[in-house]
């Protein structure tokens, strides 16, 4: 299928600090738009996603856009702190098909 | 919570064995994924199965097959395994109102 890109592909961030990871997709029907965060030896977790018909949403100190004229989706973590420390992916979903995903970003936060 | 568990984290196997990886979820969901993740690679999908003994090739299928005799368990099979495929391996299980994938812990697997 057709790929997510994703970037950057590190990304170090001080403390209190913000992050923004991008991504681009390239299949216009996409309509979902997940993103993990994989903290070392688990497995990924979804932390926040996004459907096509919202253009943000927020929790807490994480936020996701789209941009759906653009095909980009981001994500921003304001006042950043050492346990966002972790690699994080972006998906995009196209009704029942499977989730594409980025190659994903490791995040370090540094105190 | 749905819980998607891979009954080994650290696997050692020797070149040309058959190696069975085992990943079983909890909340009765239809779909169920195996992927391997790789630096710089991401994701990459191997196989998938939407219903039990039902099972579909994925992106990278080869050196691989997989066996859904019941729905909560979806086996991932290196038939012979090779060093290239030296990996971490994810299962990921998805239905119900959850629109997003849930993922076990992985299995590093070390083929040497």
């Amino acid at each position: 299928g057709e790929n997510v890109e994703q970037h950057p592909s590190t990304l170090s961030v001080q403390e209190g600090d913000s992050a923004v990871i991008k991504c681009t997709y390239s299949d216009s029907a996409s309509n979902y738009f997940p993103w993990y965060k994989q903290e070392l030896g688990k497995g990924p977790q979804l932390i926040i996603d996004i459907r096509s018909n919202v253009g943000e949403k927020k929790d807490q100190r994480i936020a996701v856009t789209l941009n759906k004229t653009a095909k980009h989706f981001s994500l921003h973590i304001t006042e950043t702190q050492p346990e966002d420390s972790a690699v994080y992916f972006c998906a995009d979903k196209e009704g029942n098909n499977d989730m594409r995903f980025g190659a994903g970003t490791r995040l370090t936060v540094k105190p | 919570d749905v819980k998607v568990t891979q009954s080994s984290r650290y696997l050692v196997k020797r070149t040309g064995e058959k190696v069975f990886l085992e990943c079983v979820q909890d909340m009765d969901h239809e779909n169920m994924f195996w992927y391997r993740q790789d630096p710089g690679l991401g994701l990459r999908l191997i196989y998938f199965s939407y219903d039990v003994k039902m099972k579909e090739k994925g992106d990278i299928p080869e050196g691989y097959s997989v066996s859904r005799e019941k729905k909560e368990r979806f086996s991932l099979i290196l038939e012979s395994a090779s060093t290239n495929q030296t990996s971490m391996y994810l299962c990921a299980s998805l239905g119900g109102r959850i629109y997003g994938y849930t993922f076990g812990s992985g299995t590093r697997l070390t083929v040497v």
